[in-house]
């Protein structure tokens, strides 16, 4: 099946830091990205959809200035968490859908930890 | 009302167990329903499509029901490897392919 790979898997940083996170498409073009965040024992739950070639939408509440996404290519959507703060800390994950449009494939996530 | 919603849990069940997962949408315009399991700090892993005929995958049954908009999962004879969170999803049919995920319902399987 298609497979969705993420960088880095896990990764600690300063607050104050940006940190970014690369979400792939391993054997298929994915013009439409997902980005989630799950805080532990909680749902996933969806920050923005990634577009390839046009600006991302964000859900109500997520900070577009705080969490930038770029869709660069038809395989490639980066988030990047700017001036991360602990309560940032969390298991960001990203999906893409199948070509029908149907399933979602999902990344193995990157948990970050902002001390 | 939450656009999918899902039984609260946890469930606590003996290995043998049958075990039933109910979860409704708002939608009615929503064409496509999903399983999906969890294990604790993984990704979600897609587990059964479901169907308004119904799906059965081994010890697992999928059912629609379009017009009450309940999605249900029974799992029967229960396994130890069955704990993990299982999630409802359901695509909107909004344009896209935007899913919207419940919950989750945590299922805790017991020698």
């Amino acid at each position: 099946g298609a497979v969705v790979s993420q960088h880095p898997s896990w990764v600690i940083c300063k607050s104050g830091t940006s940190v970014k996170i690369e979400c792939r498409s391993l054997d298929f073009q994915a013009t439409t990205m997902f980005w989630y965040r799950q805080f532990p024992k909680q749902s996933l739950m969806l920050m923005a959809t990634s577009n390839e070639g046009s600006k991302a939408t964000y859900e109500q509440g997520v900070e577009k200035d705080k969490f930038l996404i770029n869709h660069a290519s038809l395989t490639l959507s980066t988030l990047t968490v700017t001036s991360a703060h602990p309560e940032d800390s969390s298991f960001y994950i990203c999906s893409a859908p199948s070509v029908a449009g149907y399933e979602q494939y999902f990344g193995p996530g990157t948990r970050l930890t902002v001390t | 009302r939450k656009e999918v919603e899902q039984d609260p849990g946890p469930f606590n069940v003996p290995e043998g167990a049958t075990v039933a997962f109910n979860c409704t949408y708002s939608n009615s315009a929503s064409q496509s329903f999903f399983w999906y399991r969890q294990d604790c700090r993984k990704e979600p892993k897609l587990l059964m499509s479901v169907y308004s005929s119904g799906n059965e995958d081994g010890r697992f049954t999928a059912q629609l029901n379009r017009a009450s908009q309940y999605i249900s999962l029974l799992i029967r004879d229960s396994k130890l490897s069955d704990s993990a969170t299982y999630l409802c999803v359901v695509n909107p049919n909004t344009g896209g392919f935007k899913t919207i995920f419940g919950a989750g319902t945590r299922l805790f399987v017991k020698a």
